[in-house]
């Protein structure tokens, strides 16, 4: 069964240091998603991608943040400068299209992001 | 914004019970999501609902979109349904794709 993968499974950074969290969307798929979730809370919506434009992005998605797909497989989440808050599982989904948008998001396993 | 609600937060309950939780949210939606979470971190699409009622094995899901009420019902109950479920909700704005809201979860746990 086709599924999303991300990579790495566990990243451990600096704060103040660059990171690239790596997402490959099913393949046929084209609404691309990022989420996270600082443990013991809720999974919060981050960002949406769509046509190779961010389609939509909540308040967390401030400029440290940007979300590229950089070649036609890769959907790719960089965060500027780490900060101890950014600490989280990063979740990557994808969508495929269909009648009215009402689509089934896949989930990839999650990045478990560490900033020390 | 929409906000999403759960309940129970936690349930704990024993094997071959008829388990049921609920969501709730604030503002009409697009669709309706049921996640499952388990202990290492992995989320899995279980339904999606715009009306009516879904059923996959023992899993059925119901959504009533004037009350903006879902619910959750597991029949016969196993340990290995022990995760967290998860609501979300989708707000389709037109804008092409479709963030969802997530409430906090539902541990459950299931005893032999």
């Amino acid at each position: 069964e086709p599924e999303v993968t991300q990579t790495p499974s566990h990243q451990v950074t600096q704060m103040g240091q660059e990171v690239i969290l790596r997402c490959v969307p099913i393949s046929n798929h084209l609404y691309f998603y990022w989420y996270r979730q600082i443990l013991g809370q809720k999974v919060e919506f981050l960002v949406s991608f769509y046509n190779n434009e961010i389609s939509e992005k909540s308040e967390i998605f401030d400029d440290q943040f940007s979300v590229e797909r950089p070649d036609g497989s890769n959907f790719t989440l960089k965060i500027r400068s780490t900060k101890l808050e950014d600490s989280a599982m990063y979740f990557c989904a994808s969508s495929e299209i269909a009648s009215g948008r009402r689509n089934i998001q896949y989930f990839g396993a999650g990045t478990r992001l560490s900033v020390l | 914004k929409n906000e999403v609600e759960q309940s129970p937060q936690n349930l704990t309950a024993q094997e071959g019970e008829f388990i049921t939780i609920n969501c709730s949210y604030s503002v009409g939606i697009s669709a309706l999501h049921w996640l499952q979470q388990h202990p290492g971190g992995g989320i899995v699409s279980l339904f999606m609902l715009s009306s009516g009622k879904k059923k996959h094995g023992r899993l059925i899901a119901t959504i009533n979109i004037q009350e903006k009420h879902s619910s959750l019902h597991i029949t016969a109950s196993h340990p290995r349904d022990s995760a967290v479920y998860i609501c979300a909700v989708g707000l389709y704005s037109g804008g092409g794709a479709d963030g969802l809201t997530f409430g906090k979860g539902t541990h459950l746990i299931i005893q032999p």
